[in-house]
């Protein structure tokens, strides 16, 4: 079965220190993988995708995340951490196979940056 | 441009009674998309529209739930005889198509009595 996994249910960290959100996923083939992000009071935000080619995708707001294939890995990532980027954040994968374009998504991390 | 909306932002029914949802997509989105969100965890997909077409109906969690799009437009999730385990945020989604990125409008909190 498709899945995946985001191991942490918080992160916290300090602001200016980098940050990892890790992600994880069982999937068959090659997806197409995405992060979201979710603040209080506020619908889901699209943050970046990897789709194909550079294994190093950047995004919006100074996010990054690396795609790992032998590791099935899309971590999330940001050299310095805001105050403002705290928030619940989502790692999902869709199947390039099928036709369907239906995402499926982690249970989300709360990223909680601290002054 | 304006975003995905929909209504009600929030609704509360009793047991048993129906529901309407609406989701309105971003103009030229081919693909639309319904998800749930329980307390606290991940999304949960139940329907993805193509044009006015449903090629993925998997998600449905049971025959009470139905949805349809007209237009290429508007859609509507519809629960009927609703049940406390069906309180959820409801969000609707739409792209370009199907390999694109999704964007989530505001959803719809709802709380069965």
């Amino acid at each position: 079965a498709q899945s995946v996994a985001q191991p942490e249910d918080q992160v916290n960290v300090a602001e200016g220190n980098p940050l990892t959100v890790k992600c994880t996923y069982s999937v068959s083939g090659n997806p197409y993988l995405f992060w979201y992000v979710q603040y209080p009071n506020r619908g889901l935000q699209f943050l970046l995708k990897y789709i194909t080619g550079d294994n190093l995708v950047k995004g919006s707001y100074g996010f990054e995340a690396e795609f790992n294939k032998s590791q099935t890995s899309f971590h999330l990532k940001k050299p310095s951490a805001l105050v403002s980027d705290s928030a619940l954040y989502f790692c999902a994968v869709r199947d390039r196979s099928g036709n369907t374009g239906k995402l499926i998504f982690g249970q989300g991390t709360t990223l909680q940056v601290k002054p | 441009g304006a975003g995905v909306s929909q209504s009600p932002s929030n609704k509360v029914t009793e047991k048993g009674k129906d529901v309407e949802l609406r989701c309105d997509p971003i103009s030229g989105h081919t693909a639309l998309y319904w998800y749930r969100q329980r307390l606290g965890q991940g999304l949960e997909f139940l329907i993805y529209f193509q044009g006015n077409s449903a090629p993925d109906k998997s998600g449905l969690p049971s025959d009470r739930f139905s949805a349809e799009r007209t237009g290429e437009s508007v859609s509507t999730l519809t629960i009927q005889r609703t049940q406390q385990e069906d309180s959820a945020v409801y969000l609707c989604a739409s792209s370009l198509d199907m390999s694109a990125e999704q964007y989530f409008g505001p959803g719809t909190r709802l709380t069965v009595t």
